[in-house]
């Protein structure tokens, strides 16, 4: 049974880089067939995909969010990361770390608990 | 890019009522789609994946159908402990994923 668990600072200032990292128990990245993606979720709105990447270091970006986000796979340490650069208050959200695991499917049946990262000086 | 457009954004219902969340896409090239229920405070949680098929442990009064452009959540019975947010989400270009915008489902 696939855990997720992010990691990271909870604030973080404007124009500043978000860094999360995102541990993975239970199974091994590095014999995965499917992604590991980022989510987030502004409070009170709605989810938005960030990014996949796959063991071999492969990624997908949100075409919104791709000037700006870095994904990458350590699959020495089991963990996978997410850097925001010049972060601003619209960057404010918790965020997630998610796969399909076994599912090999489009659907995410594994979830972290999330993270609430603040933007804010 | 695919936009997913759910609605309604809201719906007020009683327990045991029938209940239907919509899904439509912006394009008709969707190769998987999936359904979370989510609550406060909370992560989602799958609740349907590849359009039809019932997540191992989700009660069976959750049932989702589609295809093409247009896909269906249907809670044949609500249960008190189903009053939360549904998102669908989208893969067209694995792994590339688009989430819609929600429904509340609230109690009447």
């Amino acid at each position: 049974q696939l855990q997720l668990q992010e990691s990271g600072p909870g604030l973080v200032k404007p124009s500043e880089t978000l860094s999360l990292t995102c541990s993975v128990s239970g199974g091994y990245i590095s014999r995965s067939t499917y992604f590991w993606g980022w989510i987030r979720q502004p409070p009170g709105k709605g989810l938005e995909w960030i990014g996949s990447i796959f063991y071999s270091g492969s990624t997908n970006y949100n075409p919104s969010l791709k000037s700006r986000v870095t994904i990458s796979v350590d699959t020495s340490k089991n963990q996978f990361s997410l850097k925001v650069n010049s972060v601003t208050a619209a960057d404010t959200a918790v965020y997630y770390c998610a796969t399909p695991g076994s599912l090999n499917s489009g659907g995410l049946d594994y979830w972290g608990q999330g993270t609430l990262v603040t933007v804010s000086s | 890019d695919i936009q997913l457009t759910q609605s309604p954004s809201f719906l007020s219902a009683s327990v045991g009522d029938r209940v239907t969340i919509t899904c439509r896409a912006s394009q008709a090239t969707i190769i998987y789609l999936a359904w979370y229920q989510q609550k406060p405070g909370k992560a989602p949680n799958l609740l349907i994946y590849d359009a039809s098929t019932l997540q191992s442990g989700v009660p069976s009064r959750f049932s989702g159908s589609g295809s093409g452009t247009d896909f269906t959540l249907t809670i044949s019975s609500l249960q008190p402990e189903d009053f939360a947010t549904y998102y669908c989400q989208e893969v067209h270009k694995y792994p590339a994923l688009t989430f819609g915008g929600g429904t509340r489902v609230e109690i009447k």
